[in-house]
């Protein structure tokens, strides 16, 4: 399985954009990169996804590099309530039914006022 | 919809006692997934389930772990004897099919999850 690999901890200031990288460099060719945050006393949230384009939804944009190799999430104005630890993972390939998703430990980001 | 549902949503008990966990999935969802989370080993898969049939139960730590999914709306997820180090958050998660690519895709809904401490 590819594995990911993120900083443990970032900060933000509040209303600026907050990028969180994450480098994937064995990623398979059919492998999906997600991306889901864990605010605190609750459940990990789904965030975003992609496999080779750029994507941007109402929540946040996933940059994915040419290579594939890495990608980072970028929330454009980042608020209070984005502090949370961000989970870069990605899908294990089988060409049946897994939906297993390999989770990391995260980055433990904390938005600033 | 009330999303995942767990229950209880903190359990406190002793060394060697049995807990029994409870997850109901979001109706018409076909996927369940059990997870564990401490601050030492983070976010771990223990089992998931598609249409009630255990499909990958390699995450279970030992044979004092066992899950059921008697039906579409309702699974446990059971320890006994339970052992200090058993203590941590357990959730559960839900997701049905989803188009390849699209939203939905893989999606996970997480419960609120069971905080479990174990004395």
């Amino acid at each position: 399985d590819a594995k990911t690999t993120q900083p443990t901890s970032m900060d933000c200031a509040e209303g600026r954009a907050a990028n969180l990288p994450c480098n994937h460099s064995t990623i398979s060719g059919n492998e999906y990169v997600y991306w889901y945050r864990q605010i605190h006393s609750q459940g990990p949230q789904y965030i975003i996804h992609g496999l080779k384009n750029n994507e941007t939804n109402e929540m946040a944009s996933l940059i994915i590099t040419e290579d594939r190799k890495s990608s980072t999430l970028i929330l454009p104005h980042a608020t209070l309530r984005d502090t949370a630890v961000y989970y870069c993972i990605v899908r294990r390939p089988n060409a049946g039914n897994n939906r297993k998703l390999i989770w990391g430990l995260g980055t433990s980001l904390a938005v600033n006022p | 919809d009330a999303g995942v549902i767990q229950s209880p949503r903190h359990e406190v008990t002793e060394m060697g006692q049995e807990v029994t966990l409870r997850c109901k999935p979001i109706s018409g969802h076909d996927y369940l997934f059990w997870y564990r989370q401490t601050m030492m080993r983070g976010l771990e898969l223990l089992i998931y389930f598609n249409n009630n049939v255990p499909i990958d139960d390699s995450g279970m730590p030992e044979d004092r772990f066992s899950a059921k999914m008697p039906n579409a709306s309702f699974s446990t997820l059971k320890i006994q004897p339970s052992e200090p180090r058993d203590s941590a958050v357990y959730f559960c998660a839900s997701r049905g099919l989803g188009t390849s690519g699209g939203a939905g895709y893989n999606e996970q809904f997480f419960g609120p999850g069971t905080r479990l401490t174990v004395l």
